[in-house]
C-alpha cells in the first residue's frame, strides 16, 4: 500500500530537548515536504526537498532542520524545541518530472506538545 | 505576496442540499489548483485538481470544482451533501514558475446537518 509514515504520532516533551520526527514514503517520490498546521493559519510549509541532498526552506523554517540522505526518508529535527513549536506536523511526498501535476500524499500527522 | 483565501471558517448545510466551499487565490502565472479533505486524526486526502482544460473538474466522493480564471477562484461544490462529508477542507495552489512551492488556504470546516 502506498503510504507516507510519520513517527511518532504524538509527543509531549520539554523545552530544549532535541527531538526528531521521522517520515518515510514507499512510492519512490522525489519530492518531500514538511508542514505545520495551526488553527486559523492552515498549513504552512517548513522545508521541502526536491531530491536526495537537495533541500530548501519553506515559509516557516526557523527552529527546524531537515536532511535527505535517502530518497524515502525526510526527518524533521528540532534541535532546541520551544513552546511556539507546539503544533500538528505533516509530512508529504509527491512525484515530480513527467508527473509534476500530481497531488501530494500526506502522512497522518504528528502532534507535538512542547512544555 | 502570493496567497490563497478561504473566506469562510465554517460552512453549514443541510443533508441533501448543495454545498459550496469557496477559494480564491493570488498567484502569478498559471498555477495548479487542488482541493484536499482532512478527517479527524488523519492527514490530508486529495479530492481533485485543476491543471488545464475544462473549467469544471470532477473528483472523489461526488465533489467537483469550478475554475474561474478572471475571478481567480476555484470553488468546491457538491450537488447533494452527506453527513459523512463533514470535515475540514483545504484549497491549495502549486506555483508552476520553476518551483514546487505550495500555498494552502486556512481551511473551511464543513458541517452537514442531518
Amino acid at each position: 500500500e502506498a503510504q507516507v509514515t510519520q513517527n511518532p504520532r504524538y509527543l509531549i516533551t520539554v523545552t530544549g530537548k532535541k527531538l526528531t520526527v521521522t517520515c518515510s514514503q514507499n512510492m519512490n517520490h522525489e519530492y518531500m515536504s514538511w508542514y505545520r498546521q495551526d488553527p486559523g493559519l492552515g498549513l504552512r510549509q517548513i522545508y521541502y526537498s526536491m531530491n536526495v541532498e537537495v533541500t530548501d526552506k519553506g515559509d516557516v523554517p526557523e527552529g527546524y532542520k531537515v536532511s535527505r540522505k535517502e530518497k524515502r526518508n525526510f526527518p524533521l529535527i528540532l534541535e532546541s524545541p520551544s513552546p511556539n513549536q507546539t503544533s500538528l506536523y505533516f509530512c508529504a511526498s509527491m512525484a515530480t518530472g513527467a508527473y509534476s501535476n500530481q497531488p501530494q500524499h500526506f502522512g497522518d500527522g504528528t502532534r507535538l506538545s512542547i512544555l | 505576496a502570493q496567497s490563497v483565501a478561504q473566506p469562510e471558517d465554517q460552512v453549514n448545510v443541510a443533508e441533501g442540499n448543495p454545498l459550496t466551499v469557496k477559494c480564491t487565490y493570488s498567484v502569478s502565472g498559471n498555477p495548479y489548483l487542488f482541493w484536499y479533505v482532512q478527517y479527524p486524526n488523519r492527514g490530508l486526502q486529495f479530492l481533485l485538481k485543476y491543471i488545464t482544460g475544462d473549467n469544471l473538474v470532477k473528483g472523489s466522493y461526488g465533489f467537483e470544482a469550478e475554475f474561474n480564471k478572471s475571478q481567480t477562484s476555484f470553488h468546491l461544490k457538491k450537488p447533494s451533501a452527506l453527513v459523512s462529508d463533514s470535515a475540514l477542507y483545504f484549497c491549495a495552489v502549486r506555483c508552476t514558475s520553476g518551483t514546487y512551492k505550495y500555498i494552502f488556504g486556512t481551511g473551511t470546516r464543513l458541517k452537514v446537518l442531518a
